[in-house]
């Protein structure tokens, strides 16, 4: 049982708008990684924070940030949408963030930008 | 982040045993070797983790040769609700990019 929840489960946007997509991490999880799924891919690593600083990012540009708040819910923020943006995009909590920490998924936010 | 690949797809019957074989020629000596599962509209699943030789849990076995260049995830018989995507990666803490993965179906 994950217990990692994610915020809403679908979204509409125009291109040039800005979207915040919110996760709620399973409990005592300080460690929280996004990633952004295109539909027939894998995951994409966006990045990850650990208690609240992120730690590692992938090959995203600026316009993806985030934050992760003292009870290590967090949010994901795109500015200036693009078409391209259209994707699922999910969370995934784990313990400590140590190596071999299993992580938890949520089920997604489906993002459509038109 | 170490690039993994995988068969695009592979076909299986009811009661079978899978194989679906990843390659990672250029895992890092802190990766670990995750597999994870995952349906139609829903997040991944963890299946099973390994950094060298076998490893056996309640759904599936990893196997692991020396080099690490190479892995083999193991379903013994498989069951029509095995039928999605199965991702290998290289797992460094988290902070790790999928391949495209093996969509496995089973067929009754």
């Amino acid at each position: 049982e994950t217990g990692v929840t994610q915020s809403p489960t679908h979204l509409i946007k125009t291109r040039g708008q800005q979207v915040t997509l919110r996760c709620s991490s399973q409990s005592g999880h300080n460690t929280v990684s996004w990633y952004q799924q295109a539909l027939g891919q894998g995951p994409q690593f966006i990045f990850q924070y650990y208690r609240e600083e992120e730690n590692g990012r992938g090959n995203f540009p600026p316009r993806f940030s985030g934050l992760q708040f003292p009870n290590y819910s967090s949010e994901l923020n795109v500015n200036a949408l693009e078409l391209d943006d259209s994707a699922l995009y999910l969370c995934a909590s784990s313990l400590t963030g140590v190596l071999t920490d299993t992580q938890y998924f949520g089920p997604g936010t489906r993002l459509t930008v038109l | 982040l170490a690039k993994t690949t995988q068969p695009i797809s592979m076909d299986s019957y009811e009661g079978q045993e899978v194989n679906i074989t990843c390659s990672h020629n250029n895992i890092a000596t802190n990766d670990y070797i995750t597999w994870y599962q995952q349906f139609p509209s829903q997040g991944p699943r963890f299946i099973i983790q390994g950094y060298k030789t076998k490893v056996t849990n309640e759904v599936a076995s990893l196997f692991i040769p020396a080099d690490r260049k190479s892995s083999t995830l193991s379903l013994p018989r498989v069951s029509l609700s095995d039928t999605a995507v199965y991702y290998c990666l290289a797992f460094n803490a988290g902070k790790s990019t999928f391949g495209d993965g093996t969509t496995l179906t089973v067929k009754p």
